[in-house]
């Protein structure tokens, strides 16, 4: 049972626009911010959105984050086959010791 | 590009102590704005963030609760490299282990270590 709640699977058509949510409590993405990972199988998982929004170099602009208070989500617009993975949110979480903390992953598959 | 090298067994017996090694590359392991995590994925936990070190004016190491009794995590700045040494293991230790350098976000990381927990 992962921390943040993610839907399990998603899925769209090329060119379409789908979003991924991500939801949490006031002690992760209500009080820290949201970085979101694309996971090809056979790879390491690699960061596409951090702090709740910006882009790393290299990531296109058809990826986009947003938060509003204790949720995330992840947008995709232009929708390509190479976009098939599965997306993870991770946020830091003040409970307990301290610890980052992931949501469960959802699949998207390209139809 | 910072690059991370994990070494390490890939299989290690019941009550053992696994043992990982993550190189850094361009970048330091004493560096004053990066984390050095360890993560590890199975299907069962999914992503479990175990621990990390780093530097700032002196040493500090965090671990997650779920491990804390069992996990050391060490920098070694004569090899620009940092371990992770995780004992008593199970077979619910089994996983893909990855290093990982964070600087607010987990933006390197290692090729990943499949450690299976078999005698």
């Amino acid at each position: 049972q992962s921390v943040l709640t993610q839907p399990p699977s998603a899925s769209g058509t090329p060119r379409q626009r789908v979003t991924i949510s991500c939801s949490g409590s006031r002690s992760n993405i209500g009080s820290n911010t949201v970085s979101w990972y694309q996971h090809l199988p056979g790879t390491a998982p690699q960061l596409l959105i951090f702090s709740d929004n910006q882009r790393p170099s290299g990531v296109p602009d058809r990826f986009s984050g947003s938060k509003s208070g204790t949720s995330a989500s992840l947008a995709i617009s232009g929708l390509q086959s190479e976009d098939e993975a599965v997306y993870y949110c991770a946020a830091w979480d003040d409970s307990l010791s301290g610890r980052w903390v992931f949501g469960g992953g959802t699949k998207l598959t390209v139809l | 590009q910072v690059q991370l090298q994990q070494s390490g067994p890939r299989l290690v017996e019941p009550s053992q102590t696994l043992s990982l090694t993550c190189v850094i590359s361009v970048d330091s392991v004493s560096s004053a704005s990066a984390a050095w995590n360890w993560i590890r994925q199975s299907p069962s936990r999914g992503l479990e963030w175990l621990g990390a070190t780093y530097y700032r004016s002196k040493w500090y190491t965090g671990y997650a609760d779920s491990v804390k009794s069992r996990i050391i995590i060490n920098p070694d700045t004569s090899k620009n490299q940092f371990s992770l040494l995780l004992n008593s293991v199970t077979p619910e230790d089994a996983a893909v282990y990855y290093c990982v350098r964070s600087t607010g976000a987990f933006d390197h990381w290692g090729q990943g270590t499949l450690v299976t927990v078999s005698s």
